[in-house]
C-alpha cells in the first residue's frame, strides 16, 4: 500500500544549526524522490529531487541524501532560518508511473 | 509566467450541494493532478488527467467524486451531494511531462479550501 513515512512528525531547531529531516519510502520500484515544502495556507513548493542513480545531490542550502538499501531518504537544511519554518513532505514515484506518493510530513520550528 | 491557478481559494457548501473546483495549469502544461489534504495530513493522490482522458483514478472514491480535463479551458474537480467528511484542502498540479527526460517535476496550485457545514 502507500507508505511513505517520516520518522519525525516535528522538528524544532535553532537558527542558524543545521536541520534533517527524515523520511522512509516503502516502494523499491520507485525511483524518484521529491522534497516539497508547504508553508501554512500555501500549495506544496518543490525544494530538491533526486533520481535512484544518485544518492546524494545538492542544492542551495538543502542537500538529500539518498538510501537505496534501507529505503531511506533524508532532507538537509543548512544554517536554518525562520523562513525555513514550514511542513516538508518527501514524495516518491517511478518511471511510467503517475501517482505520486506524499509521506505525512514534518513541522519543521526555527527558533530565533 | 502564470502559476497553477486553483479557484475559488475558499468555497462553503451545506449538505447535498455540489461543489466544483476548477484548476488552470502552468502554461505549455497538459497533465494535471488533483490531491486532497485533510489538516496535519500529507497530500493524498486523487486523479491524474491529461487533456480529455483520465489516466489514473485510483484515488479518487468511485462515488459523488468526477473530473475533468476538456481540450479547453480548466480542469474540473467535481463533488456532487457533499458530506462533512468531503471538508478538506484540495489541490492541483501540473506538469509538462511525465517521461524520465524532463523529470516529474509538479508545480502546485494555492489549494482550494472546502468547508461543508
Amino acid at each position: 500500500g502507500e507508505s511513505v513515512g517520516l520518522h519525525l512528525p516535528t522538528l524544532s531547531v535553532q537558527e542558524g544549526d543545521n536541520s534533517i529531516i527524515n523520511c522512509a519510502y516503502s516502494n523499491s520500484a520507485s525511483d524518484y524522490f521529491i522534497w516539497y515544502k508547504q508553508e501554512s495556507g500555501k500549495g506544496p513548493q518543490f525544494i530538491i529531487d533526486i533520481r535512484s542513480n544518485m544518492d546524494k545531490r545538492q542544492g542551495q542550502r538543502v542537500t538529500v541524501l539518498l538510501n537505496k538499501t534501507v529505503k531511506h531518504l533524508s532532507l538537509q537544511i543548512a544554517a536554518t532560518q525562520p523562513g525555513d519554518s514550514a511542513v516538508y513532505f518527501c514524495a516518491e514515484t517511478y518511471t511510467g508511473g503517475f501517482k505520486t506518493i506524499f509521506g505525512a510530513g514534518t513541522r519543521l520550528f526555527v527558533k530565533a | 509566467n502564470a502559476g497553477v491557478m486553483q479557484n475559488p481559494r475558499h468555497l462553503v457548501r451545506r449538505r447535498g450541494q455540489e461543489a466544483r473546483l476548477r484548476c488552470s495549469p502552468m502554461k505549455g502544461h497538459s497533465h494535471v493532478y488533483w490531491y486532497r489534504q485533510l489538516p496535519e495530513e500529507g497530500l493524498k493522490f486523487m486523479v491524474y488527467l491529461q487533456k480529455e482522458n483520465i489516466i489514473d483514478e485510483s484515488g479518487m472514491p468511485k462515488e459523488r467524486f468526477s473530473a475533468e480535463f476538456p481540450k479547453e479551458g480548466p480542469s474540473i474537480l467535481r463533488i456532487q451531494q457533499v458530506v462533512r467528511g468531503d471538508s478538506a484542502a484540495y489541490f492541483c498540479a501540473s506538469s509538462r511531462s511525465v517521461g524520465q527526460e524532463l523529470g516529474y517535476e509538479q508545480y502546485f496550485g494555492p489549494g482550494t479550501r472546502l468547508t461543508v457545514t
